[in-house]
Formats: structure tokens, C-alpha cells, sequence
């Protein structure tokens, strides 16, 4: 059975950071791309970033670019997102999903941004 | 940039048949997918490349995609298939997800 179980998620101050953790397993992680999408309360899903099996293609969206860093470890089956800059607009539920048509999402992280 | 519009809401009679619409530029030239969320829960995959289920959706789901707008249609829509619709496309390397449709089942 996938599973993909976020951690990391939490109350911080505005220009805080935060890293969120994705432990995958019940798959071969290495042979997907992996993606992180949030969704602010009571609103729409939005895609935050992607990445392919090696790494060697990373992809984010706009809003996103220059404070949120993607990347993995396939050895320890993990999706990270590192943010920096943090903004109260970025108060939402994280949720790591698996491939780039996204056929498995986790439970979700909330994170809170404020002061 | 991409956008994908979505009316923000439908409403269906149980039994019946129901299509959601997805619009967007040339949008029958990319795959579209849909996602189910009920309150509460993470999202859901129920079709992939515009017209294929994932293992477990059932058969009333189905998915077509030609011009500017890709279509979800549920057949015989039952009072579990209340939930919020998303789309999404890939448009290049960007990923776009429509606003939403909030289905209810009267």
C-alpha cells in the first residue's frame, strides 16, 4: 500500500522557516517524481513544486521561486520542502503527492505563519 | 500564465447524470486530470490522461477532453460523490490546478 505520511509542519513568525519532511513508502520512491501542493483554509489546491526521480529537474511555481526549496533522498525514501521568508499568505495545509499526475497524496502539514 | 476555470459550484439529483467543466486555452492539447476532495480529507485522484480511472474509482466516473475544455462527468451520481472537484494540467513545466467545483447532491 503507498503511504506518504508529511511532518514538519507548525506555528511560526512571519520571515521564519520551516522544513517539511514526506516519508514514502509501499512503492519504489526513486522510480516517481514527487510534488508538493498546499491549500490555504477554505480555498483551492495549489501546486508548489515538483521533482523528477534524480533530481535533475526541479520545477516551481512562481510564487513560490527563490523561498521554497524541493529535493529528496531516495536512499532514505524522503520529499523535503525547505522555506525561508515565510509569509502569513502561506498559511496552509502541505501535502506531498507521488508522480506527476499526482495518484497518491498524503494526510497533509499544516503550517500556521503568524506573529 | 495558464489558467483553468471551473464554475464554483454544480448540483445534481441523485441518479442523475452530472458533467463539470474545466476551460482553458487549447486545453484538448494537454492531459487533464481530476481530483475529488471531501471535507476533511487529502485529494483524490479519479481520472488521469483526460479518460482513465485509477484502480478503485468506479465506473460512473468518466473523462473527456477535446478543445478548450475538459469534461468529468459522473453517471448515476450517488450522495458519497458530494465532495469538491479540482482539474489540472501540466502547461509546460508548470502545474495548473482549476479553481474548483463544489458538487452537492440534493
Amino acid at each position: 500500500e503507498v503511504q506518504l505520511v508529511e511532518s514538519g509542519g507548525g506555528l511560526v513568525k512571519p520571515g521564519g522557516s520551516l522544513r517539511l519532511s514526506c516519508a514514502a513508502s509501499g512503492f519504489s520512491f526513486r522510480s516517481y517524481s514527487m510534488a508538493w501542493v498546499r491549500q490555504a483554509p477554505g480555498k483551492g489546491l495549489e501546486w508548489v513544486s515538483s521533482i523528477s526521480t534524480s533530481s535533475s529537474n526541479i520545477y516551481y511555481a512562481d510564487s513560490m521561486k527563490g523561498r521554497f526549496t524541493i529535493s529528496r533522498d531516495n536512499a532514505k525514501n524522503s520529499l523535503f520542502l525547505q522555506m525561508i521568508s515565510l509569509r502569513a499568505e502561506d498559511t496552509a495545509i502541505y501535502y506531498c503527492a507521488r508522480d506527476n499526475s499526482f495518484d497518491h497524496w498524503g494526510q497533509g502539514s499544516l503550517v500556521t505563519v503568524s506573529s | 500564465s495558464y489558467e483553468l476555470a471551473q464554475p464554483p459550484s454544480v448540483s445534481v439529483s441523485p441518479g442523475q447524470t452530472v458533467r463539470i467543466t474545466c476551460s482553458g486555452d487549447k486545453l484538448g492539447d494537454k492531459y487533464a486530470c481530476w481530483f475529488q476532495q471531501k471535507p476533511g480529507q487529502s485529494p483524490v485522484l479519479v481520472i488521469y490522461q483526460d479518460t482513465k480511472r485509477p484502480s478503485g474509482i468506479p465506473d460512473r466516473f468518466s473523462g473527456s477532453n477535446s478543445g478548450n475544455t475538459a469534461t468529468l462527468t459522473i453517471s448515476g451520481t450517488q450522495a458519497m460523490d458530494e465532495a469538491d472537484y479540482y482539474c489540472q494540467a501540466w502547461d509546460s513545466t508548470t502545474v495548473v490546478f482549476g479553481g474548483g467545483t463544489k458538487l452537492t447532491v440534493l
